[in-house]
């Protein structure tokens, strides 16, 4: 099956500016996550969608960060106005359960941000 | 709070066996996991464990959890250079949310 695609691989933009990154996950999973991986730490959670709808964003910097699942199928993440500590690599993952069972994520190969 | 703490360095000849080990704060955690993250790559899961377990064998991995002690280790049999990667622990606690540990670099010298 293919795996969890994201775009773009790189992206560099100055202080101030807007990003968005796109997430298609893997055909028929509900449940799909953006994480915020810094350098040297592990991944943390932005976002998680169940289908179109928002189950947590409680880590969501929702004056700048904002994220979609319109159809429940594919994703964007948008940042704007973008700051120097945003620079990270944003992580799209998916999973076919839901809460509860949880047997582990696919992981995308991450979109890399450096805000300069 | 969850936490999740990892060693952040280990260093291994080719053909030992490597033992990464990792603690948790959650008791009511119900999963614990594995995953590999080669450079420029996202994360792989390796793994995982239900939290009534206490030892998981899938080839040259084996997972050790202690329940008590909220500890979980991950040893790799017959440790290869391929195996050099970041190796991060996670845990999917009681509240139905995935922590994950800042990541333990593993280097497999020749």
């Amino acid at each position: 099956e293919a795996g969890v695609a994201q775009s773009p691989r790189y992206k560099i933009i100055e202080k101030r500016q807007s990003v968005a990154f796109w997430c298609n996950p893997i055909s028929g999973h509900a449940t799909l996550y953006w994480y915020q991986q810094i350098l040297g730490q592990g991944p943390k959670l932005l976002i998680q969608f169940q289908n179109n709808g928002v189950v947590d964003d409680s880590q969501l910097p929702k004056d700048r960060f904002s994220a979609e699942r319109l159809k429940g199928v594919d994703s964007t993440l948008k940042i704007q106005p973008a700051k120097l500590e945003d620079s990270a690599v944003y992580l799209c993952a998916s999973s076919l359960q839901g809460a509860g069972t949880n047997y582990g994520y696919t992981f995308g190969s991450g979109t890399r941000l450096t805000v300069v | 709070g969850e936490d999740v703490e990892q060693s952040l360095f280990l260093s291994v000849r080719e053909g030992d066996s490597s033992v990464i080990n990792c603690t948790y704060t959650d008791s009511s955690s119900t999963y614990l996991y594995w995953y590999k993250q080669e450079p420029g790559a996202g994360l792989q899961l390796l793994t995982y464990i239900f939290s009534n377990m206490d030892m998981k064998q899938d080839q040259r991995l084996t997972v050790l959890l202690n329940k008590k002690d909220k500890h979980l280790s991950l040893r790799i049999a017959d440790t290869q250079t391929g195996d050099s990667a970041i190796y991060f622990c996670a845990e999917y606690t009681g509240g139905f949310k995935t922590i994950f540990g800042a990541g333990t670099r593993l280097f497999v010298k020749a």
